[in-house]
């Protein structure tokens, strides 16, 4: 089956420093990538998202890459902030040439905490 | 765009009672609809997945009877727990996407349920 894996947290960083949160993933077929954000006590935000191989995802200076030779997606950050703290999640999505029962189900790693100190 | 809207945010009642969580989308039509549960400092469990109009299916090892899910119209989702009690505490979070198999999911801010 579909599985995530993410380093294991906390990672507490200093303000500017450079982030890295490793995912690496198991799938059957080509399933789309996608990193996730959560705030103290609410849902799920998108943060980016790769559908195939060698597609960068982007947003709000975060970066992933879709690296189908080591099933890995990476996600980094030049300078983060301290509004960056919150839970991050990698997150696979199986397609329908996966078959069975995981087509449209997100599969999530187990998250990452990350703290930013001033 | 593609925002979900889940109420309420948060409940508390007694043990034994019912409790209904809404999930809506508001600028799109949802063809299907997520539940999760999640508790303190873990990640996301899947609970069923419905799409409109018809049954939701159900993770293993999740009561239908206990967790009663419609998806009535293609921007409204509702979760029902039935005969609530202290060990269905949780946090409940619904997610809703669009036709197109690389869409993401798109995510309600989440339910606090509180069960005294």
């Amino acid at each position: 089956g579909n599985s995530v894996t993410q380093m294991e947290g906390p990672v507490t960083l200093s303000e500017e420093a450079f982030l890295t949160i490793n995912c690496t993933y198991t799938a059957t077929g080509y399933p789309s990538l996608f990193w996730y954000v959560q705030y103290p006590g609410e849902g799920l935000q998108l943060l980016l998202k790769a559908t195939k191989a060698d597609d960068k995802g982007s947003n709000k200076g975060f970066e992933a890459t879709y690296r189908k030779e080591t099933t890995s997606f990476h996600l980094e950050k030049g300078s983060v902030q301290v509004s960056d703290s919150a839970v991050y999640f990698c997150a696979l999505k199986g397609l329908a040439n996966a078959g069975g029962t995981s087509y449209g189900k997100l599969t999530f790693g187990q998250g990452t905490i990350l703290t930013v100190h001033p | 765009g593609a925002v979900v809207s889940q109420h309420p945010s948060w409940v508390i009642c007694k043990s034994g009672t019912s409790v209904k969580i809404e999930c809506r989308s508001l600028d799109f039509q949802a063809t299907t609809m997520f539940w999760y549960r999640q508790f303190p400092k873990q990640s996301l469990m899947l609970m069923a997945t419905s799409n409109e109009g018809s049954k939701a299916t159900y993770e293993q090892g999740v009561e239908k009877d206990k967790f009663l899910i419609n998806h009535a119209s293609l921007t409204l989702s509702t979760l029902t727990v039935t005969s609530a009690h202290p060990e269905d505490s949780s946090f409940y979070i619904c997610s809703a996407s669009y036709a197109g198999s690389n869409q993401p999911q798109h995510f309600g801010d989440g339910t606090r349920l509180s069960i005294l």
